[in-house]
Parts: C-alpha cells; sequence; structure tokens
C-alpha cells in the first residue's frame, strides 16, 4: 500500500540548515510528483514546494532563497533541505504524494523545532 | 499568488445537523480543460490533513457521500450532511490551478 514517511532532526539551532528525507513506499518516485507542506504549530498549511515525477522541482517564492528539493529515486527518497532556519520555522513538516487530482496520501509529518 | 479565503462556523454544531464551509479565491480556478481545481482537506486532531474532495465537486476514495462540494470559479462550498462526531476538525480548501498551490487559513468544525 501506499506510505510516506518523513524523518529528520527534531531540533534544529537557528540560522542552522535541515535536512528532511521523505521515503516512499507502494508507487514510483517516476509517476507521481510529491509535495513538501508545513504547518506551524497551531495554525494552517503551507505548500512549500514539488518534486515532479519528472525531477522538475518548483518552490515557493517566498522560500525559494532557502530551499532545495531532490531525489533519489533508486532509493525511493525525496530530500528537503531549507538553510538559514529562524524560530518561525518551527512546526510539522509533511510529504505528500500528489495524484491528478491533489495530495491524495500524507506522511504523518515530522516535528522541528528551531530553538538555541 | 491566489488568496483563499474561507469562513467560519457557527460552532458548535449540533450533531446531525448539516453544516456548510465556505471557500473564495482572488482567481478563478476554472481551467481551459472545463475542471475547478479546487480541493478540500480534513485535518481531523492530531492527524495529518485528508484529501476530501478534488476537483472542486468529485469526492476521493473512501469518503462518506455525506461530503459534498459545489461552486463557481471563485466561490466554493463544502457541505456535510448531518454531521458527526469523526468530522470534527480543520477543514482547509487550497487552489491546485497554480504554483504556489495555496491554502486557506482553515475552518474549524466542532459538534454539540
Amino acid at each position: 500500500q501506499v506510505q510516506l514517511t518523513e524523518s529528520g532532526p527534531g531540533l534544529v539551532h537557528p540560522s542552522e540548515t535541515l535536512s528532511l528525507t521523505c521515503t516512499v513506499s507502494g508507487f514510483s518516485l517516476t509517476g507521481y510528483s510529491v509535495y513538501w507542506v508545513r504547518q506551524p504549530s497551531g495554525k494552517g498549511l503551507e505548500w512549500m514546494g514539488r518534486m515532479r515525477y519528472n525531477g522538475d522541482t518548483s518552490y515557493n517564492s517566498a522560500l525559494k532563497s532557502r530551499l532545495s528539493i531532490s531525489r533519489d529515486t533508486s532509493k525511493n527518497q525525496v530530500f528537503l533541505k531549507m538553510n538559514s532556519l529562524q524560530t518561525d520555522d518551527t512546526g510539522t513538516y509533511y510529504c505528500t504524494r500528489v495524484s491528478y487530482g491533489g495530495p491524495d496520501y500524507w506522511g504523518q509529518g515530522v516535528m522541528v523545532t528551531v530553538s538555541s | 499568488d491566489i488568496v483563499m479565503t474561507q469562513g467560519a462556523l457557527p460552532n458548535p454544531v449540533p450533531s446531525g445537523e448539516s453544516a456548510s464551509i465556505t471557500c473564495q479565491s482572488s482567481k478563478s480556478l476554472l481551467h481551459s480543460n472545463g475542471k475547478t481545481y479546487l480541493n478540500w482537506y480534513l485535518q481531523r486532531p492530531g492527524q495529518s490533513p485528508q484529501l476530501l474532495i478534488y476537483w472542486m465537486s468529485t469526492r476521493a476514495s473512501g469518503v462518506s457521500d455525506r461530503f459534498s462540494g459545489s461552486g463557481s470559479g471563485t466561490d466554493f462550498t463544502l457541505k456535510i450532511s448531518s454531521v458527526e462526531a469523526e468530522d470534527v476538525g480543520v477543514y482547509y480548501c487550497q487552489q491546485f490551478l497554480e504554483y504556489p498551490r495555496t491554502f486557506g487559513s482553515g475552518t474549524k468544525l466542532e459538534i454539540k
């Protein structure tokens, strides 16, 4: 069955770089796109960026200067790297599979706290 | 960026009653292919969001027929008929037409 699992450090210090991994199963990264979406604690959802099935990427312009998304199809993994983290980057980070209708499967999310 | 604006619910909603959640987009979400690229999600407490409706009115797989979506190019409604305890959570609309994909701020549903 389709599964997405986010992993990464729970704590990042201010100004440092966040590295997250989304490991997928039950589908191919060359057949489906993957989004990264984040949610500050107690707040709403923010689309961060996309890894398309053909390897193209697209980013939220508000984050573009700090954000990079890549993948390793042989390992069924999509990666997110975001630099210069600040306290308002604290929240839960999700990866999602995208079908023709939108994000149909979501990971359980990974909580990231930015604190010294 | 397309701005998505959601309305509030008169919480709590009595169990068994219907509830309608509104969403407005700053730009028409009607694509040239005739589809309207508006999605609805439910995020239950402590859980990841779940896709309920896509293309404005198509229910996602496994979603109860108590949920229905309707609207025009810029004004949308998610209707929940006969609300149940399991419907509690925050509902989000999202436009799927342009990048960046943008979400509404969410509408909380509480049940009485």
